[in-house]
This record gives C-alpha cells, sequence and structure tokens, in this order.
C-alpha cells in the first residue's frame, strides 16, 4: 500500500517568494496533520484536519502560512511570503480519525529559504 | 512544564545490551501512547503502540505503560548499530471532543548503539 506521499522532496527559494508543500494521504485515513521539525524546536503541529474540516490551527507561526484540504485525498499548505526562518522539514501526516489514532508520517520536504 | 518529557540523552549502549527509553506526560487525559524511531535525515517511523497499563512486545521491543505514575517506557533488547537513531515518545488526549487524534511529541532521545 502506498503510504502518505509529499512533493516535492526538497525545495530551494529566495526569500520573498511563495512556497506551496503538497500531500496525499494514506487512502482511507481521514485525518491528516502537518508538522515542522526543526533542531531548536523539535517537531511542531502546525495544524489538522478531519474529514477536510481544519480542527485546530493554533500550530500555524503566522498570518503567511495557510493550509487547505479541497478533498479527501490532496492538502497544501503554503507559505507566502516566505522567510529564511521559515527553513524546516515539513512533515505530512494522515491517520484514521476514528481511533487508534495511530499516525503514519510522509518522507517530508526540506525547505531552505536563502 | 511540557506535555510529554523524555529522558535528554543522549543514550549510548553497547551492541547487545538492553536499551532504555523514559518518558513523562502531564495530561491525565491522555489514553494513547506511541513511540516512533526517526533516523537522520527520515521521517518518523511508528515502531510501538500501547493503550492500556502494562507491558506489550513485539520482537525485540517491549512498551510499558504505567498511567498511575504518568509514565511511558521503552525497552530494546539485544540493541544493534542499526537500532542507532532518534526516538519520539508521544501521547493522546481522550477520544471524542474536537482532538480528533492530536498527538503530542517529546523533545526526543538520541540512541547510539556501539559495536
Amino acid at each position: 500500500d502506498a503510504g502518505v506521499i509529499q512533493s516535492p522532496r526538497h525545495e530551494v527559494t529566495e526569500m520573498g517568494q511563495e512556497v506551496t508543500l503538497r500531500c496525499k494521504p494514506i487512502s482511507g485515513h481521514n485525518s491528516l496533520f502537518w508538522y515542522r521539525q526543526t533542531m531548536m524546536r523539535g517537531l511542531e503541529l502546525l495544524i489538522y484536519f478531519n474529514n477536510n474540516v481544519p480542527i485546530d490551527d493554533s500550530g500555524m507561526p503566522e498570518d503567511r502560512f495557510s493550509a487547505k484540504m479541497p478533498n479527501a485525498s490532496f492538502s497544501t499548505l503554503k507559505i507566502q511570503p516566505s522567510e529564511p526562518r521559515d527553513s524546516a522539514v515539513y512533515f505530512c501526516a494522515s491517520s484514521f480519525g476514528q481511533g487508534p489514532y495511530e499516525q503514519y508520517f510522509g518522507p517530508g520536504t526540506r525547505l531552505t529559504v536563502t | 512544564q511540557k506535555e510529554v518529557e523524555q529522558n535528554s540523552g543522549p543514550l549510548s549502549v553497547p551492541e547487545g545490551a538492553i536499551a532504555s527509553l523514559n518518558c513523562t506526560y502531564s495530561d491525565r487525559g491522555s489514553q494513547s501512547f506511541f513511540w516512533y524511531r526517526q533516523y537522520s535525515g527520515k521521517s518518523p517511523e511508528l515502531i510501538m503502540s500501547i493503550y492500556s497499563n502494562g507491558d506489550k512486545e513485539d520482537g525485540r521491543f517491549t512498551a510499558q505503560l504505567n498511567k498511575a505514575s504518568q509514565y511511558v517506557s521503552l525497552l530494546i533488547r539485544d540493541s544493534q548499530p542499526s537500532d542507532s537513531a532518534t526516538y519520539l515518545c508521544a501521547g493522546q488526549a481522550n477520544a471524542g471532543g474536537t482532538s480528533y487524534g492530536k498527538l503530542t511529541f517529546g523533545q526526543g532521545t538520541i540512541l547510539t548503539v556501539h559495536p
């Protein structure tokens, strides 16, 4: 079975540019999570969706970040405009929202903003 | 106080030894716990889940949960150099409400198994 799919795997962009990260959850999973991981802050939850509806976006750093889930098989995380401090690895994870809530992670997108 | 705390490490053990990784949590409502392994440059990989008090064994891995003490641990028997990674503990609050399976992760413990 295909796991969580993320694209691109690596992204290098200049400060001020728009960045869009993409995620396809595991088929049948109805909860989707976006995380950011840095050495300093560890793994941080940015936002999560259940049945395509955003449930908690309290982890989104600021208005430059936005996320959408237009259907059960696709989600995007957008940063506009990007800044060097956004450089991190961004993970998408999915789970079956009715329990037991085991989350499975995608391979991640390594973002570098210069 | 962090909601999920792990022993800071790094932890170094010789090959063949038992590695013991510990985690405490502050939310008494937490019901389910998970251990993830993360190799350098890779994504977290789920290796164990535990939902009730006691021990759960899977191969060389044993997860232990003590809800009264709010303590979770992972034991790795016969440690191998391939076990060298960062281990993340995560807790999940009560089902229902608005949690929808949100996990709270610890900072991770770096384990090195040396030959």
